[in-house]
């Protein structure tokens, strides 16, 4: 089983719509939780951290749920902009470790 | 926030050859910095984590020999694939945290723009 697993799409709506994207992970002892952006041949880059209480930063809100090891993007009125792959990332510290696990991606396409 | 540089961002190399790539941190020192691989369509996987001043710590599968890694500097990490071969064809990408970003950021990595491998 991956460590993190994601749905990966790809998801194709519209302008306009809401697309909501989910993820689960293995490991309980995973402590923090992003969701990362990277288009096509570049860098992943910080979309936002993932909070328990649920946090929200404009169009995007993110979930978890420790008890069901699972995260969760939403992002409203969809832009053409938007069009990239989403990655869940899980930073798991323990036995000397410290790093981020990657999921595969889920693809987005916003199309007009 | 944070920013990290990565030279080449691309190379073409024959097979047989050996590639360095550099990662800096450009506007922090990184007493930590990671090196990943992204094979097309697949998720980034974790190669080593490079220590500032000490031997890198691999991730199991990852052939130490093969993959070479020096921090000699809080800013500079490099990665050399030794012989490399076609199979080794792929996104390199390296990170780094900034320790001085506070607690907030501890876990948090800033990405390099990443070096495409591509050995014929």
């Amino acid at each position: 089983r991956k460590e993190v697993e994601q749905d990966p799409g790809p998801f194709n709506v519209p302008e306009g719509a809401t697309v909501a994207f989910n993820c689960t992970y293995s490991n309980s002892a995973s402590q923090s939780f992003f969701w990362y952006r990277q288009d096509c041949r570049k860098e992943p880059k910080l979309l936002m951290s993932v909070y328990s209480s649920g946090n929200e930063d404009g169009r995007f809100t993110a979930q978890l749920n420790r008890a069901s090891q699972y995260i969760s993007l939403l992002i409203r009125d969809s832009k053409l902009s938007d069009s990239a792959t989403y990655l869940c990332v899980v930073n798991y510290r323990g036995g000397g470790y410290n790093k981020l696990i990657f999921g595969a991606g889920t693809r987005l396409a916003v199309h007009p | 926030g944070a920013v990290v540089s990565q030279h080449p961002s691309w190379v073409i190399c024959k097979s047989g050859t050996s590639v360095k790539i550099e990662c800096r941190s450009l506007d922090f020192q990184a007493t930590t910095m990671f090196w990943y691989r992204q094979f097309p369509k697949q998720s980034l996987m974790l190669m080593a984590t490079s220590n500032e001043g000490s031997k890198a710590t691999y991730e199991q599968g990852v052939e130490k020999d093969k993959f070479l890694i020096n921090h000699a500097s809080l800013t500079l990490s490099t990665l050399t694939v030794t012989s490399a071969h076609p199979e080794d064809s792929s996104f390199y990408i390296c990170s780094a945290r900034d320790p001085a970003g506070g607690p907030s950021s501890y876990n948090e990595q800033f990405f390099g723009p990443g070096t495409r491998l591509t050995v014929l």
